[in-house]
């Protein structure tokens, strides 16, 4: 069955480093997003990305945050100088839209610490 | 902005009983899924619900929604150990009110079920 990938599972960092978090949507997706979840707390919309270019962002994706889909199969999250507040585990997640169901299938995460 | 509320947000319960949960959102909707999360792990499709009065059953969860109370309730039957995880219900933001493809999630409700 198809999935979404996500790379690497954890990353720990100094806070001011630059991050890349990488995802594999599935193949014959449309739309591709970040959420990320803190620790314990609900699943926050980050960003969503369609047709090349971000169709969304919350208030949370800030100058710091970037994306890219560099090629036709990965799609990345890019943090420029990281906080401490951005320590939470990122989920990437793909959908064929609401031309389908509109359902998200989610990747495992990538958790990130920032010390 | 499209807010979604659950209720409870912690439930412990004993195997072999009933309960029903709750999933509020405040603007208009026709959409709203059901997620499941273990700690640590991602998160897994449960129920895609797609119209007023959907009902959709998978083994001891039931869901349904109303989408004129804008409302979906996710009731179990005769609990078991294994349904221990956080439950997230997801509504999708109306298309004609410009809403793009992203999910908005409820702060989920940790379910303890007590052998």
């Amino acid at each position: 069955e198809p999935e979404v990938t996500q790379t690497p599972s954890h990353q720990v960092t100094q806070m001011g480093q630059e991050v890349i978090l990488r995802c594999v949507p599935i193949s014959n997706h449309l739309y591709f997003y970040w959420y990320r979840q803190i620790l314990g707390q609900k699943v926050e919309f980050l960003v969503s990305f369609y047709n090349n270019e971000i169709s969304e962002k919350s208030e949370i994706f800030d100058d710091q945050f970037s994306v890219e889909r560099p090629d036709g199969s990965n799609f990345t999250l890019k943090i420029r100088s990281t906080k401490l507040e951005d320590s939470a585990m990122y989920f990437c997640a793909s959908s064929r839209g609401f031309i389908d169901t509109g359902e998200l299938f989610f990747g495992e995460g990538s958790r990130l610490t920032v010390l | 902005e499209l807010k979604v509320e659950q209720n409870p947000l912690f439930l412990s319960m004993q195997e072999g009983k009933n309960y029903t949960i709750y999933c509020n959102y405040s603007t208009t909707s026709d959409r709203l899924y059901w997620y499941r999360q273990d700690p640590g792990k991602s998160l897994e499709s449960l129920f895609v619900l797609l119209s007023n009065g959907a009902v959709k059953q998978e083994g001891r969860l039931m869901a349904s929604l109303d989408t004129k109370a804008r409302l979906s309730t996710l009731h179990i039957t005769a609990a078991v150990h294994d349904l221990s995880a956080t439950y997230f219900c997801a509504v999708a933001p109306h298309i004609t009110q410009g809403g793009s493809e992203k999910l908005v999630f409820g702060k989920g409700m940790k379910l303890t079920v007590n052998p």
